[in-house]
């Protein structure tokens, strides 16, 4: 496809099941990025990939977050044992080369999360 | 201190006039700024991005940067209703690929 897509678009947990998110990022694209977006505030950076490579998840809140991409296109987020303060968009974004400071992400429309 | 500061308004102007947008970032080594819009419900989308100090225009949109006041701004000339939705300001950090997005600047053009 044209652009990054996320599934599902929405997703109901109930507190202490598994969840998990997946991300189709534009064809080509080396770096893939996930962020967490509270309501009313800005998206947070989770974790990043440099092709199947998880070179930074520094942002994951706890261990019950974690993040692959085992050949390098696809990404899945899970989260284990969900929590209310889960709850929030989970956003993907990729951008075409090798990450740097420079390099403009492109994101998709993210999974609204909302754990009961 | 938050490392990147935006107003959150809501910054409300009539149809035809020009928005503002303001914002600050605490990290001197930000070399590069983005601005996303994100309506609502919406993932962001790209709409400017500079690199170095002064002014960067591109159709309704300007972008101004001051490194030395730590300081990135978004003008929108002739603002429509279409206009109206959150504006993302995020640097890029030091050698980092990580963006710090600001909590986001609300606009609403009134028609």
């Amino acid at each position: 496809g044209a652009g990054v897509s996320q599934s599902p678009r929405y997703k109901v947990a109930k507190r202490g099941q598994d969840v998990a998110l997946r991300c189709d990022p534009i064809s080509g694209h080396v770096s893939l990025f996930w962020y967490q977006q509270a309501l009313g505030q800005g998206p947070e950076f989770l974790t990043y990939f440099q092709n199947e490579a998880q070179l930074d998840k520094s942002g994951l809140p706890s261990d019950r977050f974690f993040a692959e991409r085992p050949e390098g296109s696809v990404s899945t987020l899970k989260i284990q044992r969900t929590q209310q303060e889960d709850s929030a968009v989970y956003l993907c974004a990729s951008s075409l080369r090798t990450a740097n400071s420079n390099q403009p992400q492109h994101f998709g429309d993210g999974t609204r999360l909302s754990i009961l | 201190q938050k490392e990147v500061e935006q107003n959150s308004g809501p910054l409300s102007v009539p149809e035809g006039a020009i928005a503002s947008l303001n914002c600050t970032y605490s990290d001197r080594g930000s070399q590069s700024f983005f601005w996303y819009r994100q309506y609502s419900g919406k993932s962001p989308e790209l709409i400017m991005s500079i690199y170095s100090n002064g002014d960067k225009e591109d159709g309704r949109f300007t972008a101004q940067l001051n490194k030395a006041s730590q300081y990135v701004s978004l003008l929108i000339r002739d603002s429509q209703p279409s206009d109206s939705a959150t504006y993302l300001c995020a640097p890029g950090m030091d050698s980092s690929y990580k963006l710090i997005f600001g909590s986001g600047t609300r606009l609403l053009v009134r028609p």
